[in-house]
């Protein structure tokens, strides 16, 4: 256990439709990464907030979007959903902005249909 | 952006042996090199990381070795046990604009008795 959580564990949705994941970083860790993993991208890197400032970017898509509230934990909003992005979601967390381990939490895997 | 190769995607060894696996990067400017091991249905852990100021870094059977001029950088296990059949991603990040990293596309290993 990496001490991230996420939920939901599982996600099944049509498409056109709109989801929110939820993610909670280890204790003390500042910053929240969110990757997505399919069986035709691999592990992508979408986006890192640091103690509630966006860090960096990587190719989201302008559907989606990301926060890191207050309390550090961080939800990914998934928006117009098309088949394509059926995958797993990851959150990773690590202490500082900087080239830290990224300890990542066990997934969300949403299924659009 | 930086770009991530690696090589084998898929290894079959007996059990005893070593195996290797290489990852060659693109961004001269990564400095910042770890491994993970990917287990079925689980997430990604960390098993042992490389920054670009040291050659050679040793954890029990695990040792990766780095290669600045060429950039490439290679994850050697001795030894292997089933327990070490899964999926492994190298990965590349660099100092600046926060921790964003970039993974190879995996070599999923299997440990034959």
């Amino acid at each position: 256990d990496s001490g991230v959580t996420q939920t939901p564990k599982h996600l099944i949705t049509a498409t056109g439709q709109r989801v929110t994941l939820r993610c909670s970083p280890r204790s003390g860790d500042l910053s929240v990464y969110w990757y997505q993993q399919s069986l035709d991208q691999g592990l992508q890197f979408l986006i890192q907030y640091y103690n509630g400032e966006e860090r960096a970017k990587g190719n989201i898509l302008e559907r989606f979007s990301a926060q890191q509230f207050p309390d550090l934990h961080s939800e990914l909003n998934l928006s117009s959903l098309e088949l394509g992005d059926s995958a797993l979601y990851f959150c990773a967390s690590s202490e500082t902005s900087g080239l830290d381990t990224q300890y990542f939490g066990p997934g969300t895997r949403l299924t659009v249909l | 952006g930086e770009n991530v190769e690696q090589h084998p995607s898929t290894l079959s060894v007996q059990e005893g042996d070593s195996a290797v696996i290489k990852c060659t990067y693109s961004d001269s400017a990564s400095n910042y090199f770890p491994w993970y091991k990917q287990e079925l249905g689980k997430r990604p852990q960390l098993i042992i990381d490389i920054r670009s100021n040291v050659g050679e870094k040793k954890d029990q059977r695990i040792a990766v070795t780095l290669n600045k001029t060429a950039k490439h950088f290679s994850l050697h296990i001795t030894e292997t046990q089933p327990e070490d059949s899964a999926v492994y991603f190298c990965a590349a990040s660099r100092t600046g604009g926060g921790n964003k990293l970039t993974f190879g596309t995996g070599t999923q290993l299997k440990v034959e008795l």
